[in-house]
């Protein structure tokens, strides 16, 4: 079944600690993004990716990096966790540009 | 630069009521138009969106949308609450003629009442 996927659901974690959000999709979807949603308030772009070995920053500046080695896989890495990372991580695909997004189911992060 | 305003942070309804959720957008040429619905604990789910076809697109679970130039808005309604349209929605903008990156809105959360 296509569907897009991400790990770990809920994470915590001490400050400092470095973590990979994980999130694949089986869609076949050369587009995807990370977005950071916090309560009330609008998803923050965080990285996007329109292919393999292409990927962007967002207009959200989080200390993170992300890579795309393969298309299917889009991995988000904070090298330094702090508390002010504490949010929800969504990832998100689209087939292309313009066209919907379909979103993983997130991963809450919480940073002590 | 484009933007989304989702006109109250809260609505509450009755069950069997109507619902009605704003959105207000700015662009400067004319947008795709999106809503989606996050239910608890799960990522947002496309509930139905306009790409410059007919102004009124009908979406899931009884849901539809009317795109109104004029007014630059896209609202949303329902005909009939049910107890499972509670839930956050998210109205997002487009441009096509830039990077089609969507921008949201803030969310608005449905309430209803039995």
């Amino acid at each position: 079944e296509a569907d897009i996927y991400q790990t770990p659901r809920y994470l915590v974690i001490g400050t400092g600690k470095k973590i990979t959000l994980e999130c694949s999709q089986t869609m076949g979807h050369d587009k995807m993004y990370w977005y950071q949603q916090d309560p009330g308030m609008e998803l923050h772009l965080i990285h996007y990716s329109y292919g393999v070995n292409s990927t962007e920053k967002g207009d959200l500046s989080s200390e993170s990096t992300v890579s795309r080695i393969r298309t299917e896989h889009f991995p988000l890495t904070l090298e330094s966790a702090r508390p002010s990372h504490t949010s929800q991580y969504l990832c998100a695909s689209s087939a292309s540009r313009g066209s919907e997004q379909f979103f993983g189911p997130g991963t809450r992060l919480t940073v002590l | 630069a484009q933007s989304v305003t989702q006109l109250g942070s809260h609505v509450s309804v009755s069950e069997g009521a109507l619902v009605l959720l704003r959105c207000n957008y700015s662009s400067s040429v004319p947008p795709y138009l999106f809503w989606y619905v996050q239910y608890p604990n799960q990522g947002l789910q496309l509930l139905l969106k306009y790409t410059s076809a007919a102004t009124l697109v009908k979406g899931i679970n009884g849901f539809e949308a009317e795109f109104k130039k004029s007014e630059t808005s896209f609202h949303l309604t329902k005909p009939s609450a049910h107890m499972s349209d509670a839930a956050e929605y998210f109205c997002a903008v487009s441009d096509p003629g830039g990077s089609y990156i969507p921008t949201f809105g803030r969310g608005t959360s449905l309430i209803v009442h039995p």
